[in-house]
């Protein structure tokens, strides 16, 4: 069923530093590439999304990378701080299909 | 506003009983998602509710069927239940029209069967 997958699984990263999450998909279908934040005990909350007409989106401190070709897309965080410290999933659908497709999650841990 | 509320936060049943989930969307909202997301795993998508109509359905069991009211409310029923089912169950809504399921999260209920 899987068709998002993501690495790494877990990542830790110094207060101040960049953390990087990678994403592949299989679907060309897909057109719809959001990633969400999810605290422990609380839904998953949309942080941002990215259609791919573009390369690049990029809200506060979060980047949304997409290349198309590679089927890859990607989510930078600048300036990590430990109140980023959730995990984070990425997700693909073709919109029009809410079936949509999540990886497996990232946890992140950002030291102070 | 209150956002998407969901009921009861917890449950525990036993193998082969039915549950009931229950969810309110987002005011202006008029499409509901079901997913299930099992520990340490992403969510997976259940069905979707849009006018009253299940209009999209993921590869679940008929064990699993739901319901939207008029009030865009809406319910997911598990009959037979077994430990697989075991999982965080959330609701997404979306809306007015179609839109990507995957908008707003509820905090999701937390089904346990023993």
């Amino acid at each position: 069923q899987q068709q998002v997958k993501q690495s790494p699984q877990s990542l830790i990263v110094q207060k101040g530093g960049i953390s990087i999450i990678n994403c592949a998909y299989e679907n060309t279908a897909f057109d719809y590439f959001p990633w969400y934040q999810q605290f422990p005990g609380k839904g998953p909350a949309l942080l941002i999304a990215i259609r791919p007409d573009v390369s690049e989106k990029k809200e506060g401190r979060f980047t949304i990378s997409f290349n198309k070709s590679a089927k890859q897309f990607s989510l930078h965080i600048m300036d990590s701080q430990p109140g980023d410290s959730a995990t984070y999933f990425c997700a693909a659908s073709k919109v029009g299909n809410n079936d949509m497709r999540f990886g497996a999650g990232t946890r992140l841990t950002v030291k102070p | 506003d209150a956002g998407v509320t969901q009921s009861p936060t917890h449950l525990i049943k036993t193998r082969g009983q039915q549950v009931t989930l229950r969810c309110s969307p987002k005011s202006g909202h008029d499409t509901v998602s079901w997913y299930q997301q099992a520990l340490g795993q992403g969510p997976q998508f259940i069905f979707q509710y849009y006018e009253e109509e299940e209009r999209q359905r993921g590869n679940f069991p008929d064990r699993f069927s739901g319901h939207q009211f008029p009030n865009y409310s809406s319910e997911l029923n598990v009959n037979a239940l077994l430990l697989g089912d075991s999982a965080l169950y959330l609701c997404a809504s979306s809306g007015p029209g179609l839109a990507p399921s995957g908008e707003f999260f509820g905090p999701g209920t937390r089904l346990t069967v023993l």
